[in-house]
C-alpha cells in the first residue's frame, strides 16, 4: 500500500540558511500534520492542514511556515535556520479530521544544521 | 490536552505476552485512547485506539477499565520487532496527536 513520502531524506544546511522539506500524502488523505522530533525527545506538533487550511497550529517558530497544495501535498518551509533546528521532521496524514482518526507518518527527513 | 503517565521502560521476553499500561486519571468523556508506538529510526505507527470497550486488531488488544481511568494495551506474543517507544494517547481534539514520554519496550531473545 501506499505511504506517506517525504522528500528529502536527509538534508544538511549552514546557519542562517533556508530549507524546504516537502510530504506527498497517502492517495486520498485530505489532512497533513507536521511534527519535529529533536534528539532524544517525543515528537513535537508543529502545524495541519485539512482540505488546503490551517487547521491547528502548535509550537511552530515564525520563522517556519507551511501550507498545502491543491494536490494536498504539503511544504514546510524553515528560514534563517539555528543549531537548534537540527531534527527530524515526520509529516503525516490522515483522511478527515477526527479523535478517531488515525495518523499515518512517513519516514521522516533528517535536518542537519552546521 | 489531558494527561497520561506511562511506565518509563519495559522488558519482555520474547514471545511472551506483554501488557502496557496506561493511567489517565482526568480523561473525559469524549476523549478517545489511541496508541501510537515508534520503532528506532523510524516515524511513528499507530497501533490501536477505543472509546469504551476494549478493543482487538490485528497487532494488539486495547482492554480499557470500566472507569476509563486507565487501559492496557496488551501484544499476545511479543517479537523482536515489537521493540519500541509506545505511546498512550488522549485524542481530545480533531486534529493533532500530543505525544508524552512513552513506555520504552525492550524484548529480550
Amino acid at each position: 500500500a501506499a505511504g506517506v513520502i517525504q522528500s528529502p531524506r536527509h538534508l544538511i544546511k549552514e546557519k542562517r540558511e533556508t530549507a524546504t522539506l516537502k510530504c506527498y500524502p497517502i492517495p486520498r488523505h485530505d489532512t497533513v500534520y507536521w511534527y519535529q522530533q529533536g534528539p532524544g525527545q517525543d515528537p513535537q506538533f508543529l502545524i495541519s492542514f485539512y482540505e488546503k487550511m490551517q487547521s491547528d497550529k502548535g509550537s511552530i517558530p515564525d520563522r517556519f511556515s507551511a501550507q498545502q497544495f491543491s494536490d494536498y501535498h504539503s511544504e514546510l518551509n524553515m528560514s534563517s535556520l539555528e543549531l537548534g533546528d537540527s531534527a527530524l521532521y515526520f509529516c503525516a496524514s490522515s483522511s478527515g479530521i477526527g479523535v478517531y482518526n488515525e495518523q499515518f507518518f512517513g519516514p521522516g527527513t533528517r535536518l542537519t544544521v552546521l | 490536552d489531558a494527561k497520561t503517565t506511562q511506565p518509563n521502560s519495559m522488558e519482555s521476553n520474547e514471545e511472551e505476552p506483554v501488557h502496557l499500561p496506561c493511567n489517565h486519571s482526568t480523561i473525559s468523556g469524549t476523549d478517545y485512547i489511541h496508541w501510537y508506538r515508534q520503532l528506532p529510526s523510524q516515524g511513528p505507527e499507530y497501533v490501536i485506539h477505543g472509546l469504551t470497550s476494549n478493543v482487538n486488531n490485528r497487532m494488539a488488544s486495547l482492554a480499557i477499565a470500566e472507569d476509563r481511568k486507565s487501559s492496557t494495551l496488551i501484544l499476545h506474543r511479543a517479537t523482536l520487532r515489537d521493540a519500541a517507544v509506545y505511546y498512550c494517547i488522549l485524542k481530545t481534539s480533531y486534529d493533532k496527536v500530543i505525544f508524552g514520554p512513552g513506555t520504552s519496550l525492550s524484548v529480550i531473545p
